[in-house]
């Protein structure tokens, strides 16, 4: 089966410092995987993904994520974390097969001080 | 281009009342899928689409039942409102095929059973 999971429930960082979110994925086929971005009440937004091309995903606002596959692991790493960075953050494998689904990991909140 | 829009986007329902949340996409997706958050858990399945007409069921289908009479709308149905369906409910279409990873999610439905 796969699944994802996300090692962390809670980051705190401050403003300017990296950032590093972390996932590991189960799978045993080469996955498709992603990361979604919820701001406080809002809808999910993609940050990137990645789908068996270049092993550096590069996304939107900064982000990018490195699969790992010795590792089984495609973390979500910034440079500097800004304050707008403050959400929550899923890590998606899309599972094989012929509906497409998504299997969600259950979260990283990302606090982000001054 | 409106994407994926569900309504109602706030509902307060009292224990054994029915309700019918609507997603509509404006894609021309033949994917639709709703899920349900809660705090910590991520997103779970509850029931998809890959075609009009049909329908299967999710991780956590009990208690729901869902339509896709017309290629666009996407139903989910709550026959008797139990306080354990207080959640956030999400839709999301996606086109479908082994190389297509979009995927497109609405902006939620918050649902409370009291």
């Amino acid at each position: 089966a796969q699944s994802v999971t996300q090692l962390d429930s809670h980051v705190s960082v401050s403003e300017g410092t990296p950032v590093l979110l972390r996932c590991n994925y189960s799978s045993s086929y080469s996955p498709s995987l992603f990361w979604y971005v919820q701001h406080p009440n809002k809808g999910l937004q993609l940050l990137l993904k990645y789908t068996s091309a270049a092993t550096l995903v590069k996304g939107i606002n900064g982000f990018e994520a490195e699969f790992k596959k010795s590792e089984t692991s495609f973390h979500l790493t910034k440079p500097s974390a800004h304050m707008s960075d403050a959400a929550e953050y899923f890590c998606v494998v899309r599972l094989t097969g012929t509906a497409s689904k998504l299997t969600f990991g259950t979260g990283t909140r990302l606090q982000v001080t001054l | 281009n409106a994407g994926v829009t569900q309504t109602p986007k706030f509902r307060v329902l009292k224990t054994g009342q029915s309700m019918t949340l609507l997603c509509a996409q404006d894609m021309n997706h033949e994917y639709m899928y709703w899920y349900r958050q809660d705090p910590g858990m991520g997103l779970r399945l509850i029931h998809y689409s890959v075609g009009e007409g049909t329908t299967a069921k999710g991780e956590v289908p009990d208690g729901y039942n869902v339509s896709r009479l017309k290629k666009q709308n996407f139903l989910l149905g709550l026959e008797s409102a139990a306080p354990s369906q207080t959640s956030v409910y999400f839709c999301a279409s996606g086109a479908g095929g082994q190389f297509n990873y979009g995927y497109t999610f609405g902006s939620g439905t918050r649902l409370t059973v009291v």
